[in-house]
């Protein structure tokens, strides 16, 4: 069936640097989601693609999608604390149910 | 506007029991998701209901199932407990089904733990 992995599983980054999350799907998406899920909390929207090459800006976060609409990515520039959380791709399979990615934990030392 | 509420927040059972879980989406949303969120697992997809129906369903067994109220209100149930069945479940609401270019709202979750 359709799976959504994304890499790394786990980034400790020092406060001020750069981060990257991948999201890889097996099958093309129409669209993709991205949340962030703080400790303890649970996961918020932050941003939907849906065009080929899309790229988006959230002040320091930088979300892509792949030409082949199939991986996406989400950069975070000169990390803050306030940023630790896993940070979840989802995408819809089939036209059906919205498939989460195994997500990003990341942590950020200040 | 209020968020997503799930009732209760924290669950204790037993092995064998079962328990109902309750979920009541944003005013006006139709479509309410259920997922189950463990350590090793991540976010797995229980199911949706859309205006009553359920759209689609995980890969769970036949002991988890829901329901969807008139008023879009969704419960879930889990009969025979098994200690695996600890976990956070999440609902989710959206105005359309999961899938169709709209964004998710989630409830903060119940805790359960089976022992």
């Amino acid at each position: 069936g359709q799976q959504v992995m994304q890499i790394p599983q786990y980034q400790h980054v020092q406060e001020g640097e750069d981060f990257t999350t991948y999201c890889n799907s097996s099958t093309t998406l129409s669209n993709i989601q991205w949340y962030k899920q703080r400790p303890g909390g649970h996961p918020v929207f932050l941003i939907q693609l849906v065009k080929s090459g899309e790229v988006k800006k959230q002040k320091r976060l930088t979300f892509q999608f792949g030409e082949a609409k199939k991986n996406s990515s989400l950069h975070i520039t000169a990390t803050q604390t306030t940023d630790v959380g896993t940070y979840f791709c989802a995408g819809p399979r089939n036209t059906d149910k919205l498939i989460f990615g195994t997500g990003t934990r990341l942590q950020v030392f200040p | 506007k209020a968020g997503v509420t799930q009732t209760p927040r924290y669950l204790i059972k037993t092995r064998g029991q079962q328990v109902t879980l309750s979920c009541s989406p944003i005013s006006g949303h139709r479509s309410v998701s259920w997922y189950q969120q463990t350590p090793g697992q991540g976010l797995q997809f229980l199911f949706e209901y859309f205006s009553e129906t359920q759209r689609n369903k995980g890969n769970f067994p036949g002991r988890f199932s829901g329901r969807q109220f008139s008023n879009s209100r969704s419960e879930m149930n889990v009969s025979t407990l098994e200690l695996g069945d600890s976990a956070l479940y999440l609902c989710a609401s959206s105005y359309l089904p999961g899938d169709r270019y709209n964004e998710q709202f989630f409830g903060p979750g119940t805790r359960l733990t089976v022992l």
